[in-house]
């Protein structure tokens, strides 16, 4: 199985100030069609997970712009420009790419 | 709008069996591929299962291959999750969702609890 790593598992942040989540895959997550199938959720305090990103670098419609997915291969990384306090929650990654799909273990996101 | 509802998720002894549904509606079942995710109480998203637009290509986690059944119904526009030989450790909110390259819509989720 693909194994998923994501760091750091815990992030606190200040608001207004940039916060970096560091996603990587143990093979190359590039598909045989040459898409790269990696996501980025964002889930809140009891709620369902939301996409933020897809295809390594797409915003999900309604997602702010402060969001960004870079990355290729197997080291990718989501970015928040300016942390609102609403970010709070955890982000996962996840691959889409081989079977079984496999999450990161998630990182938690909180203010300092 | 898109809408993904679980239901059938209870309290079942280890051992025992459950079907969960997935009711969806607002966009065109029968186009997409579905994914069911489990959360355990406290812990991180695992991937479970997913099947095919026409059911014809179903996958599963190690963790359950061989236990559960992944399967729809495209004229009901429902996706299923058949549960046998169960655990303590299969205890989690279960989630469908939408897609299964890096799903984007996903339901509230259904609880089942594996205890005697």
């Amino acid at each position: 199985d693909v194994v998923v790593t994501q760091s750091p598992l815990s992030l606190p942040v200040t608001l207004g100030q940039p916060a970096s989540i560091s996603c990587r895959s143990s093979q190359s997550l590039v598909y045989s069609n040459g898409n790269t199938y990696l996501s980025w959720f964002q889930q809140r305090p009891g709620q369902s997970p939301r996409r933020l990103i897809y295809k390594v670098s797409n915003r999900d419609s309604g997602v702010p712009d402060r969001f960004s997915g870079s990355g290729s291969g197997t080291d990718f990384t989501l970015k928040i420009s300016r942390v609102e306090a609403e970010d709070v929650g955890v982000y996962y990654c996840m691959q889409g790419t081989h079977w079984p799909r496999t999450f990161g273990q998630g990182t938690k996101v909180d203010i300092k | 709008e898109v809408q993904l509802v679980e239901s059938g998720g209870e309290l079942v002894q280890p051992g025992g069996s459950l079907r969960l549904s997935c009711a969806t509606s607002g966009f065109s079942f029968s186009n997409y591929d579905m994914t069911w995710v489990r959360q355990a109480p406290g812990k991180g998203l695992e991937w479970v299962s997913a099947i095919s637009r026409d059911g014809g290509s179903t996958n599963y986690a190690d963790s359950v291959k061989g236990r559960f059944t992944i399967s729809r119904d495209n004229s009901k526009n429902t996706l299923y999750l058949q549960m046998n030989s169960l655990r303590a450790e299969d205890t989690a909110l279960y989630y469908c969702a939408r897609d299964w390259t890096g799903p984007e819509y996903w339901g509230q989720g259904t609880l089942v609890t594996v205890s005697s």
